[in-house]
């Protein structure tokens, strides 16, 4: 089946300008995470959507940064009066919900390709 | 901040001989994951082990889990130059609902 898709895959802005970026989960899965990659980095965890519970916001760097789900499936993290720092691959991934599920797979994320923001 | 840090941050060996990546966090766990990523194919998910295991396997990969420690570690045995890639370790923190906390990752050059 599909898999988490992400787009646009590349994003060259200027800095002030405000982007959106889009995430479609896999079918069913619940949780819905974001995270931000600087180059040579690990993931930071910005956001976490939990089926229709409030979202966890605490990685959220700045409150230029917001994001929403809607419907419980596609996700759109917005970034506000970019600034160069914002410049960063953004990844999306998709997991069952807390707990017991399926085939063992607790808590497996799936992630998506990214998004390589380019803020100049 | 970081809750894992990977160890060492880079590591290269020829093919066939093992490598081994280890994994330290700070608070207690339910679950610790480790993902591999590189260019071709981004983040992939390896392995979890739950805060009640101490070790399991999967095909060439052996994670251990010492929460006393709270440290894990990666073997990939017989490795191989398509195991090139940065791996990292996720962990699950107790209480946090579904949050995880990804470490800096170890960078693995598997020569051919």
């Amino acid at each position: 089946g599909a898999g988490v898709s992400q787009s646009p895959s590349n994003k060259v802005t200027e800095k002030g300008k405000d982007v959106e970026l889009r995430c479609d989960p896999i079918s069913g899965h619940t949780a819905l995470y974001w995270y931000r990659q600087s180059l040579g980095q690990g993931l930071e965890f910005l956001i976490y959507f939990q089926g229709n519970s409030a979202p966890d916001k605490s990685g959220l760097p700045s409150d230029r940064f917001s994001a929403e789900r809607t419907g419980g499936s596609v996700s759109t993290l917005t970034i506000q009066r970019t600034q160069q720092e914002d410049s960063a691959v953004y990844l999306c991934a998709s997991s069952f919900s807390a707990g017991e599920h399926p085939a063992g797979s607790y808590n497996e994320q799936f992630f998506g390709p990214g998004t390589r923001l380019t803020v100049l | 901040s970081q809750q894992g840090e990977e160890d060492p941050q880079a590591l290269s060996i020829q093919e066939g001989e093992n490598a081994t990546m280890n994994c330290s966090y700070k608070t207690s766990i339910n679950n610790l994951q480790w993902y591999r990523q590189n260019s071709g194919r981004g983040l992939v998910h390896l392995i979890l082990i739950r805060s009640n295991e101490r070790e399991k396997h999967s095909g060439r990969l052996r994670v251990t889990l010492d929460t006393s420690k709270k440290s894990s570690s990666l073997l990939i045995t017989a490795s191989r130059a398509a195991d090139t890639a940065s791996y990292f370790c996720a962990t699950a923190r107790m209480n946090t609902g579904n949050q995880f906390y990804f470490g800096t990752g170890t960078s693995l050059t598997v020569i051919p």
